[in-house]
This record gives C-alpha cells, structure tokens and sequence, in this order.
C-alpha cells in the first residue's frame, strides 16, 4: 500500500518569510495529491491540491510542485502570516481513491 | 465542489453506550466513502473503505465489531462505535468520492468525547 512521508514535522518562520513542507510517497500508481489546512479544534480543510500530470500549481500564496521520477511533492507557502499558522498534511490518493497522510506538520508564524 | 455533511459535530456519551455518526453527500453519488480517525497531535489515520451496497473493508488494526459501517445509500454512510470506551475518544472524519468528482470530500468531522 501507500506510504505517505512528510518534513519536517515542526516549522518556525518569520512573518513574510516562505514555509516549505515535503513529502515522499511510495506507490507510483498515486495520481491525486491534496494538502490539508488544520487549524486547532476544526476538521481539515483542503487548501490546495495537484494531479499527476501536473508539474506545478499556484494559488496566490501557496503553491505545490510535483516529482513524479522522484516521487516527492511540495507545498510552498510565501509571504507567510499568522493565521497560516496551523498543522498541514500532504496526502496521496491511490488509484482506488484511498488517500494515505503525512504526519503532519505543525507550522508556527511569528509575528 | 461537492458538499459533504457530518453529524454529528460534537457528541459527549458514557462509556458503554453506542454512538453513530452520519456522513451524507448532499449533490453527488458517493459510491465510495472512507471513515479517518485522528487522535491528537497525530495524523489522519484511514479505518475503512465502504463501497455502496458492500460490506466495508477495514484497516489493520481496525476492529469491524467494534466500527460499524454501513454505506446502504449512494448519499448516506454511517459509522456506529459501539460499546463506547474513553480510548474511542477521537475526531472521526468521513470523507466521499464517487460519480461526477474526481477527489474525494471531506465532512466536517466528528469530536467523540467517551467519559
């Protein structure tokens, strides 16, 4: 099955600084790829995701990159701010649409 | 996109007793849902896939007994944690994907609180 990796597992920035969190999966087979916003109390909110056959996506702030040969992806997060603090999962879908998480990153922006 | 409801959101119960929480899609067919919990300060886990009109496949580790599911309706899964002990306390999440959506959509989740 799906073996989801993700890194680091804490991460402290500088207001305005950029946030990168990366993650390794093992089928080659996965072609869906979401990341999930967790703010404290509250259920998971997908903030962005990416499909195989896609290098690179981009919404305003955050964007994602895709390396199939590799098998890794990224979520980037520029110009950061408080309310981007928050515990972030990757997750990669199988083809029979089971999704495999990360382990979360715990993302701290200090003002 | 597609809207996925949970309920319910919070539910407090004593140990012992049973709880079900239900996950509707509200403008699409789930012919697939799965059911996460999530303990605190750790990731999603997955506990089961439902397929509608089949029996669930569960995880390993995952007591079928104890998580009942139940996917009856293209609209509707259910999962019953029966017998309820403090250490079911968890945040369960359903999640549906199935004709016309190509991802797969989260419910608002369910705080489960066993005292």
């Amino acid at each position: 099955g799906e073996n989801v990796e993700q890194h680091p597992s804490t991460l402290s920035v500088q207001e305005g600084d950029s946030a990168v969190i990366k993650c390794t999966y093992s089928d080659s087979a996965s072609n869906y790829f979401p990341w999930y916003k967790q703010e404290l109390g509250k259920g998971s909110q997908l903030i962005i995701d990416i499909r195989s056959n896609v290098g690179e996506k981009k919404d305003q702030r955050i964007a994602v990159t895709l390396n199939k040969t590799a098998k890794h992806f990224s979520l980037h997060i520029t110009e950061t701010q408080p309310e981007d603090s928050a515990v972030y999962f990757c997750a990669a879908r199988d083809s029979w649409g089971k999704l495999q998480f990360g382990a979360g990153t715990q993302v701290v922006v200090t003002p | 996109g597609a809207v996925v409801s949970q309920h319910p959101s919070r539910v407090i119960c004593k140990s012992g007793t049973s709880v079900k929480i239900e996950c509707r899609s509200l403008d699409f067919q789930a012919t697939t849902m799965f059911w996460y919990r999530q303990f605190p300060k750790q990731s999603l886990m997955l506990m089961a896939t439902s397929n509608e009109g089949s029996k669930a496949t569960y995880e390993q580790g995952v007591e079928k007994d104890k998580f009942l599911i139940n996917h009856a309706s293209l609209t509707l899964s259910t999962l019953t944690v029966t017998s309820a002990h403090p250490e079911d306390s968890s945040f369960y999440i359903c999640s549906a994907s199935g004709q016309g959506v190509t991802e797969a959509f989260f419910g608002q989740g369910t705080r489960l609180t066993v005292v």
